[in-house]
């Protein structure tokens, strides 16, 4: 089963607007991940944010997580038409070696 | 520094068949992860590899496995194949094993294999 889930499934936005997309989660977590994902290829490593952290950023993109709420949310902000991807969320357990993944989030950057 | 390698990148296998997949990691990492993901379940993680030990399993039947060499690379082999095992095969490395409780440390994902079963 999932640990994370993704909202909404699909956004579809124009170029230079900025995209927000949620996951929220069960469990307690050690940390949460975003990952990118291009169509065919493999899963690029976004920001990572700690159980005792509240808003990272890196570029572009801001990751902010609530604990009480077991939710954190990715913001893209000017969006480009190479932002056209899936992306994932995914959360690391204390004591748990895996990564649990959400079932993703497809942007669409329209130009 | 080269990322992480896998091959092949497609394979299309017959039902019953059995099938070896290949990781290199990124040159100094010692932990090794691979993941399925297929449009219905999503990434589902398979196991991890650290110093040739199998350190963690996920929910798959025991036709799935894998191994760890000295030098880290991986493979991974699944036998007697079924439809339900077409999917993309990720492998991911990172430096240190347990890195998501204990390290806070990303994992570097290869883009995969592709493999479809007939």
């Amino acid at each position: 089963s999932q640990q994370g889930e993704e909202d909404p499934q699909a956004l579809s936005i124009q170029e230079g607007e900025n995209a927000t997309m949620n996951c929220s989660y069960k469990t307690s977590i050690n940390n949460l991940q975003w990952y990118r994902q291009n169509s065919g290829r493999g899963l690029v490593h976004l920001i990572l944010i700690r159980s005792n952290e509240r808003e990272k950023h890196s570029g572009r993109l801001r990751v902010t997580l609530d604990t009480s709420k077991k939710s954190s949310s990715l913001l893209i902000t000017a969006s480009r038409a190479a932002d056209t991807a899936s992306y994932f969320c995914a959360t690391a357990r204390p004591n748990d070696y895996k990564l649990s993944f959400g079932a993703g989030t497809t942007v669409t950057v329209r130009a | 520094k080269a990322g992480v390698t896998q091959t092949p990148r497609y394979l299309i296998k017959t039902r019953g068949q059995q099938v070896t997949l290949s990781c290199s990691p990124i040159s100094g990492h010692r932990s090794v992860s691979w993941y399925q993901q297929t449009p219905g379940q999503g990434l589902q993680f398979l196991f991890e590899y650290f110093s040739e030990t199998q350190r963690n399993k996920g929910n798959f039947p025991g036709r799935f496995s894998g191994r760890q060499f000295s030098n880290s690379r991986s493979e991974m082999n699944v036998s007697t194949l079924e439809l339900g095992d077409s999917a993309l095969y990720l492998c991911a490395s990172s430096l240190e094993p347990g890195w998501g409780s204990y390290s806070n440390q990303p994992q570097h994902f290869g883009d995969g294999t592709r493999l479809s079963i007939l």
